[in-house]
Formats: C-alpha cells, sequence, structure tokens
C-alpha cells in the first residue's frame, strides 16, 4: 500500500482558500487518490477521489500533477463548519484491496 | 439513503464483562469493518469481514473477535472487557462494485468506557 504524508495540523480564516497537500511517492499505477473529512464524534465521510490532473465536486477540488507522486485538497472559501480533520488514501481499485488503512490525516482548524 | 448504524452512541461497562458493538448497514456492502479511534493514534482497523462468516484481522485484533452471520451484520465482540479498550469504535462498510475507490460509509461510532 502507497504510504501517505500529510502535515499534522493547518489553520485558517473563514473565507480563505485552503489547501492540503498529500505526498504519496510510491503510489502505484492502479492507485486512485481519495480523500475523506471527519467531523469531532462522527465517523469519517468521503469527499472527493481522483485519478489525475484536476477533479472538481461541490464540496472541493483536487489537484493531481503528472507523476501523481501528491497531490492537494483545495477547499474554497472555508467556512467554521469546515473544522475537521481531513484524510488522504491512496488506494487500488475496488476489490484488489479491502483493508483501507488509515493515517493520522490533517486537523484544520477554521477561526473566525 | 444509505446507511450504516451502530447499536448504541455511548456505553459504560465494567471490566471483565462481555461486551456485544453491533453493526448493521442497508446497502448489501460485502466488506465490513471495525476500527478503533484514540486521540493522537488515528483509525485503527481491528477486524474485517469480506463475506459472511469471513474474517480476517486487522492491526490491532488482541482482546477482541467478531461475528458475521448476516451480509448486512458485523458484531464486534470485546470477551473481557479491560480499561485500555475504552475508545470510540466506528464500525463501515464497502463494496467491491464499481469503478475506482469505492467509498466506505461509517456508522455514527460508538464510545465505550470501561471502568
Amino acid at each position: 500500500l502507497a504510504k501517505t504524508t500529510q502535515p499534522i495540523s493547518m489553520d485558517s480564516y473563514e473565507g480563505q482558500e485552503v489547501n492540503i497537500t498529500c505526498s504519496h511517492n510510491n503510489i502505484a499505477t492502479n492507485d486512485y487518490i481519495t480523500w475523506y473529512q471527519q467531523f469531532p464524534s462522527q465517523g469519517p465521510r468521503f469527499i472527493i477521489q481522483g485519478y489525475k490532473t484536476k477533479v472538481t465536486n461541490e464540496v472541493a477540488s483536487l489537484f493531481i500533477p503528472a507523476d501523481r507522486k501528491s497531490s492537494t485538497l483545495s477547499l474554497p472559501r472555508v467556512s467554521l463548519s469546515d473544522t475537521a480533520v481531513y484524510y488522504c488514501l491512496v488506494l487500488p481499485r475496488a476489490g484488489n484491496n479491502r483493508k483501507l488503512i488509515w493515517g493520522l490525516g490533517t486537523s484544520l482548524a477554521v477561526n473566525p | 439513503d444509505v446507511k450504516v448504524t451502530q447499536s448504541s452512541r455511548y456505553l459504560v461497562k465494567r471490566t471483565g464483562e462481555k461486551v456485544f458493538l453491533e453493526c448493521v448497514q442497508d446497502m448489501d456492502h460485502e466488506n465490513m469493518f471495525w476500527y478503533r479511534q484514540d486521540p493522537g493514534l488515528g483509525l485503527r482497523l481491528i477486524y474485517f469481514s469480506y463475506d459472511v462468516k469471513m474474517k480476517e484481522k486487522g492491526d490491532i485484533p488482541e482482546g477482541y473477535s467478531v461475528s458475521r452471520e448476516k451480509k448486512e451484520r458485523f458484531s464486534l465482540i470485546l470477551e473481557s472487557a479491560s480499561t485500555n479498550q475504552t475508545s470510540m469504535y466506528l464500525c463501515a462498510s464497502r463494496t467491491d462494485r464499481g469503478s475506482g475507490h469505492t467509498e466506505a460509509f461509517f456508522g455514527q461510532g460508538t464510545r465505550l468506557t470501561v471502568v
């Protein structure tokens, strides 16, 4: 399984754009990059997934450079409710890995 | 609306008790997982199951067992609860069907305190 490295914590202010970078130097050809969000006292929930270039949905954007050795989760104009832990996972296609091993994630604090 | 439901939100048990944590999913998912989450340690996998009656150990299975008699239900059993098993327990399910990464759905968590 590809190991991921993310900052332990980040601070931001309401209205700012937040970019959280994850490095995954030994990503394999079949691996997808996936991000989850976890609020206090809740289970994680899926935010976004990508394989290469850029993916955007109603919550976030995911930027993946050509070498795919890193990825950046971008949260536009954060609010207090975006305070959460964000996890980066690198996994092969469904069925090839079942275990879902999680790192420590990035704890984002959004300040007023 | 898809759902993973854990039987209890909060639980207090005594040392030595046998504890059952139940998890039910309504999405016909093949895979189900039990994690515990502790401050500074992240989510750690205890056990997972990829089919009825099938199970595999995760990273920290000691002191736990699991049961999956039906596809929708995955139970975590603490044979003899100890204070170091005080934690937040999270159940998740996920399918193997589809392309790319298929997302994991989590329950609301059970905060277990062993006294």
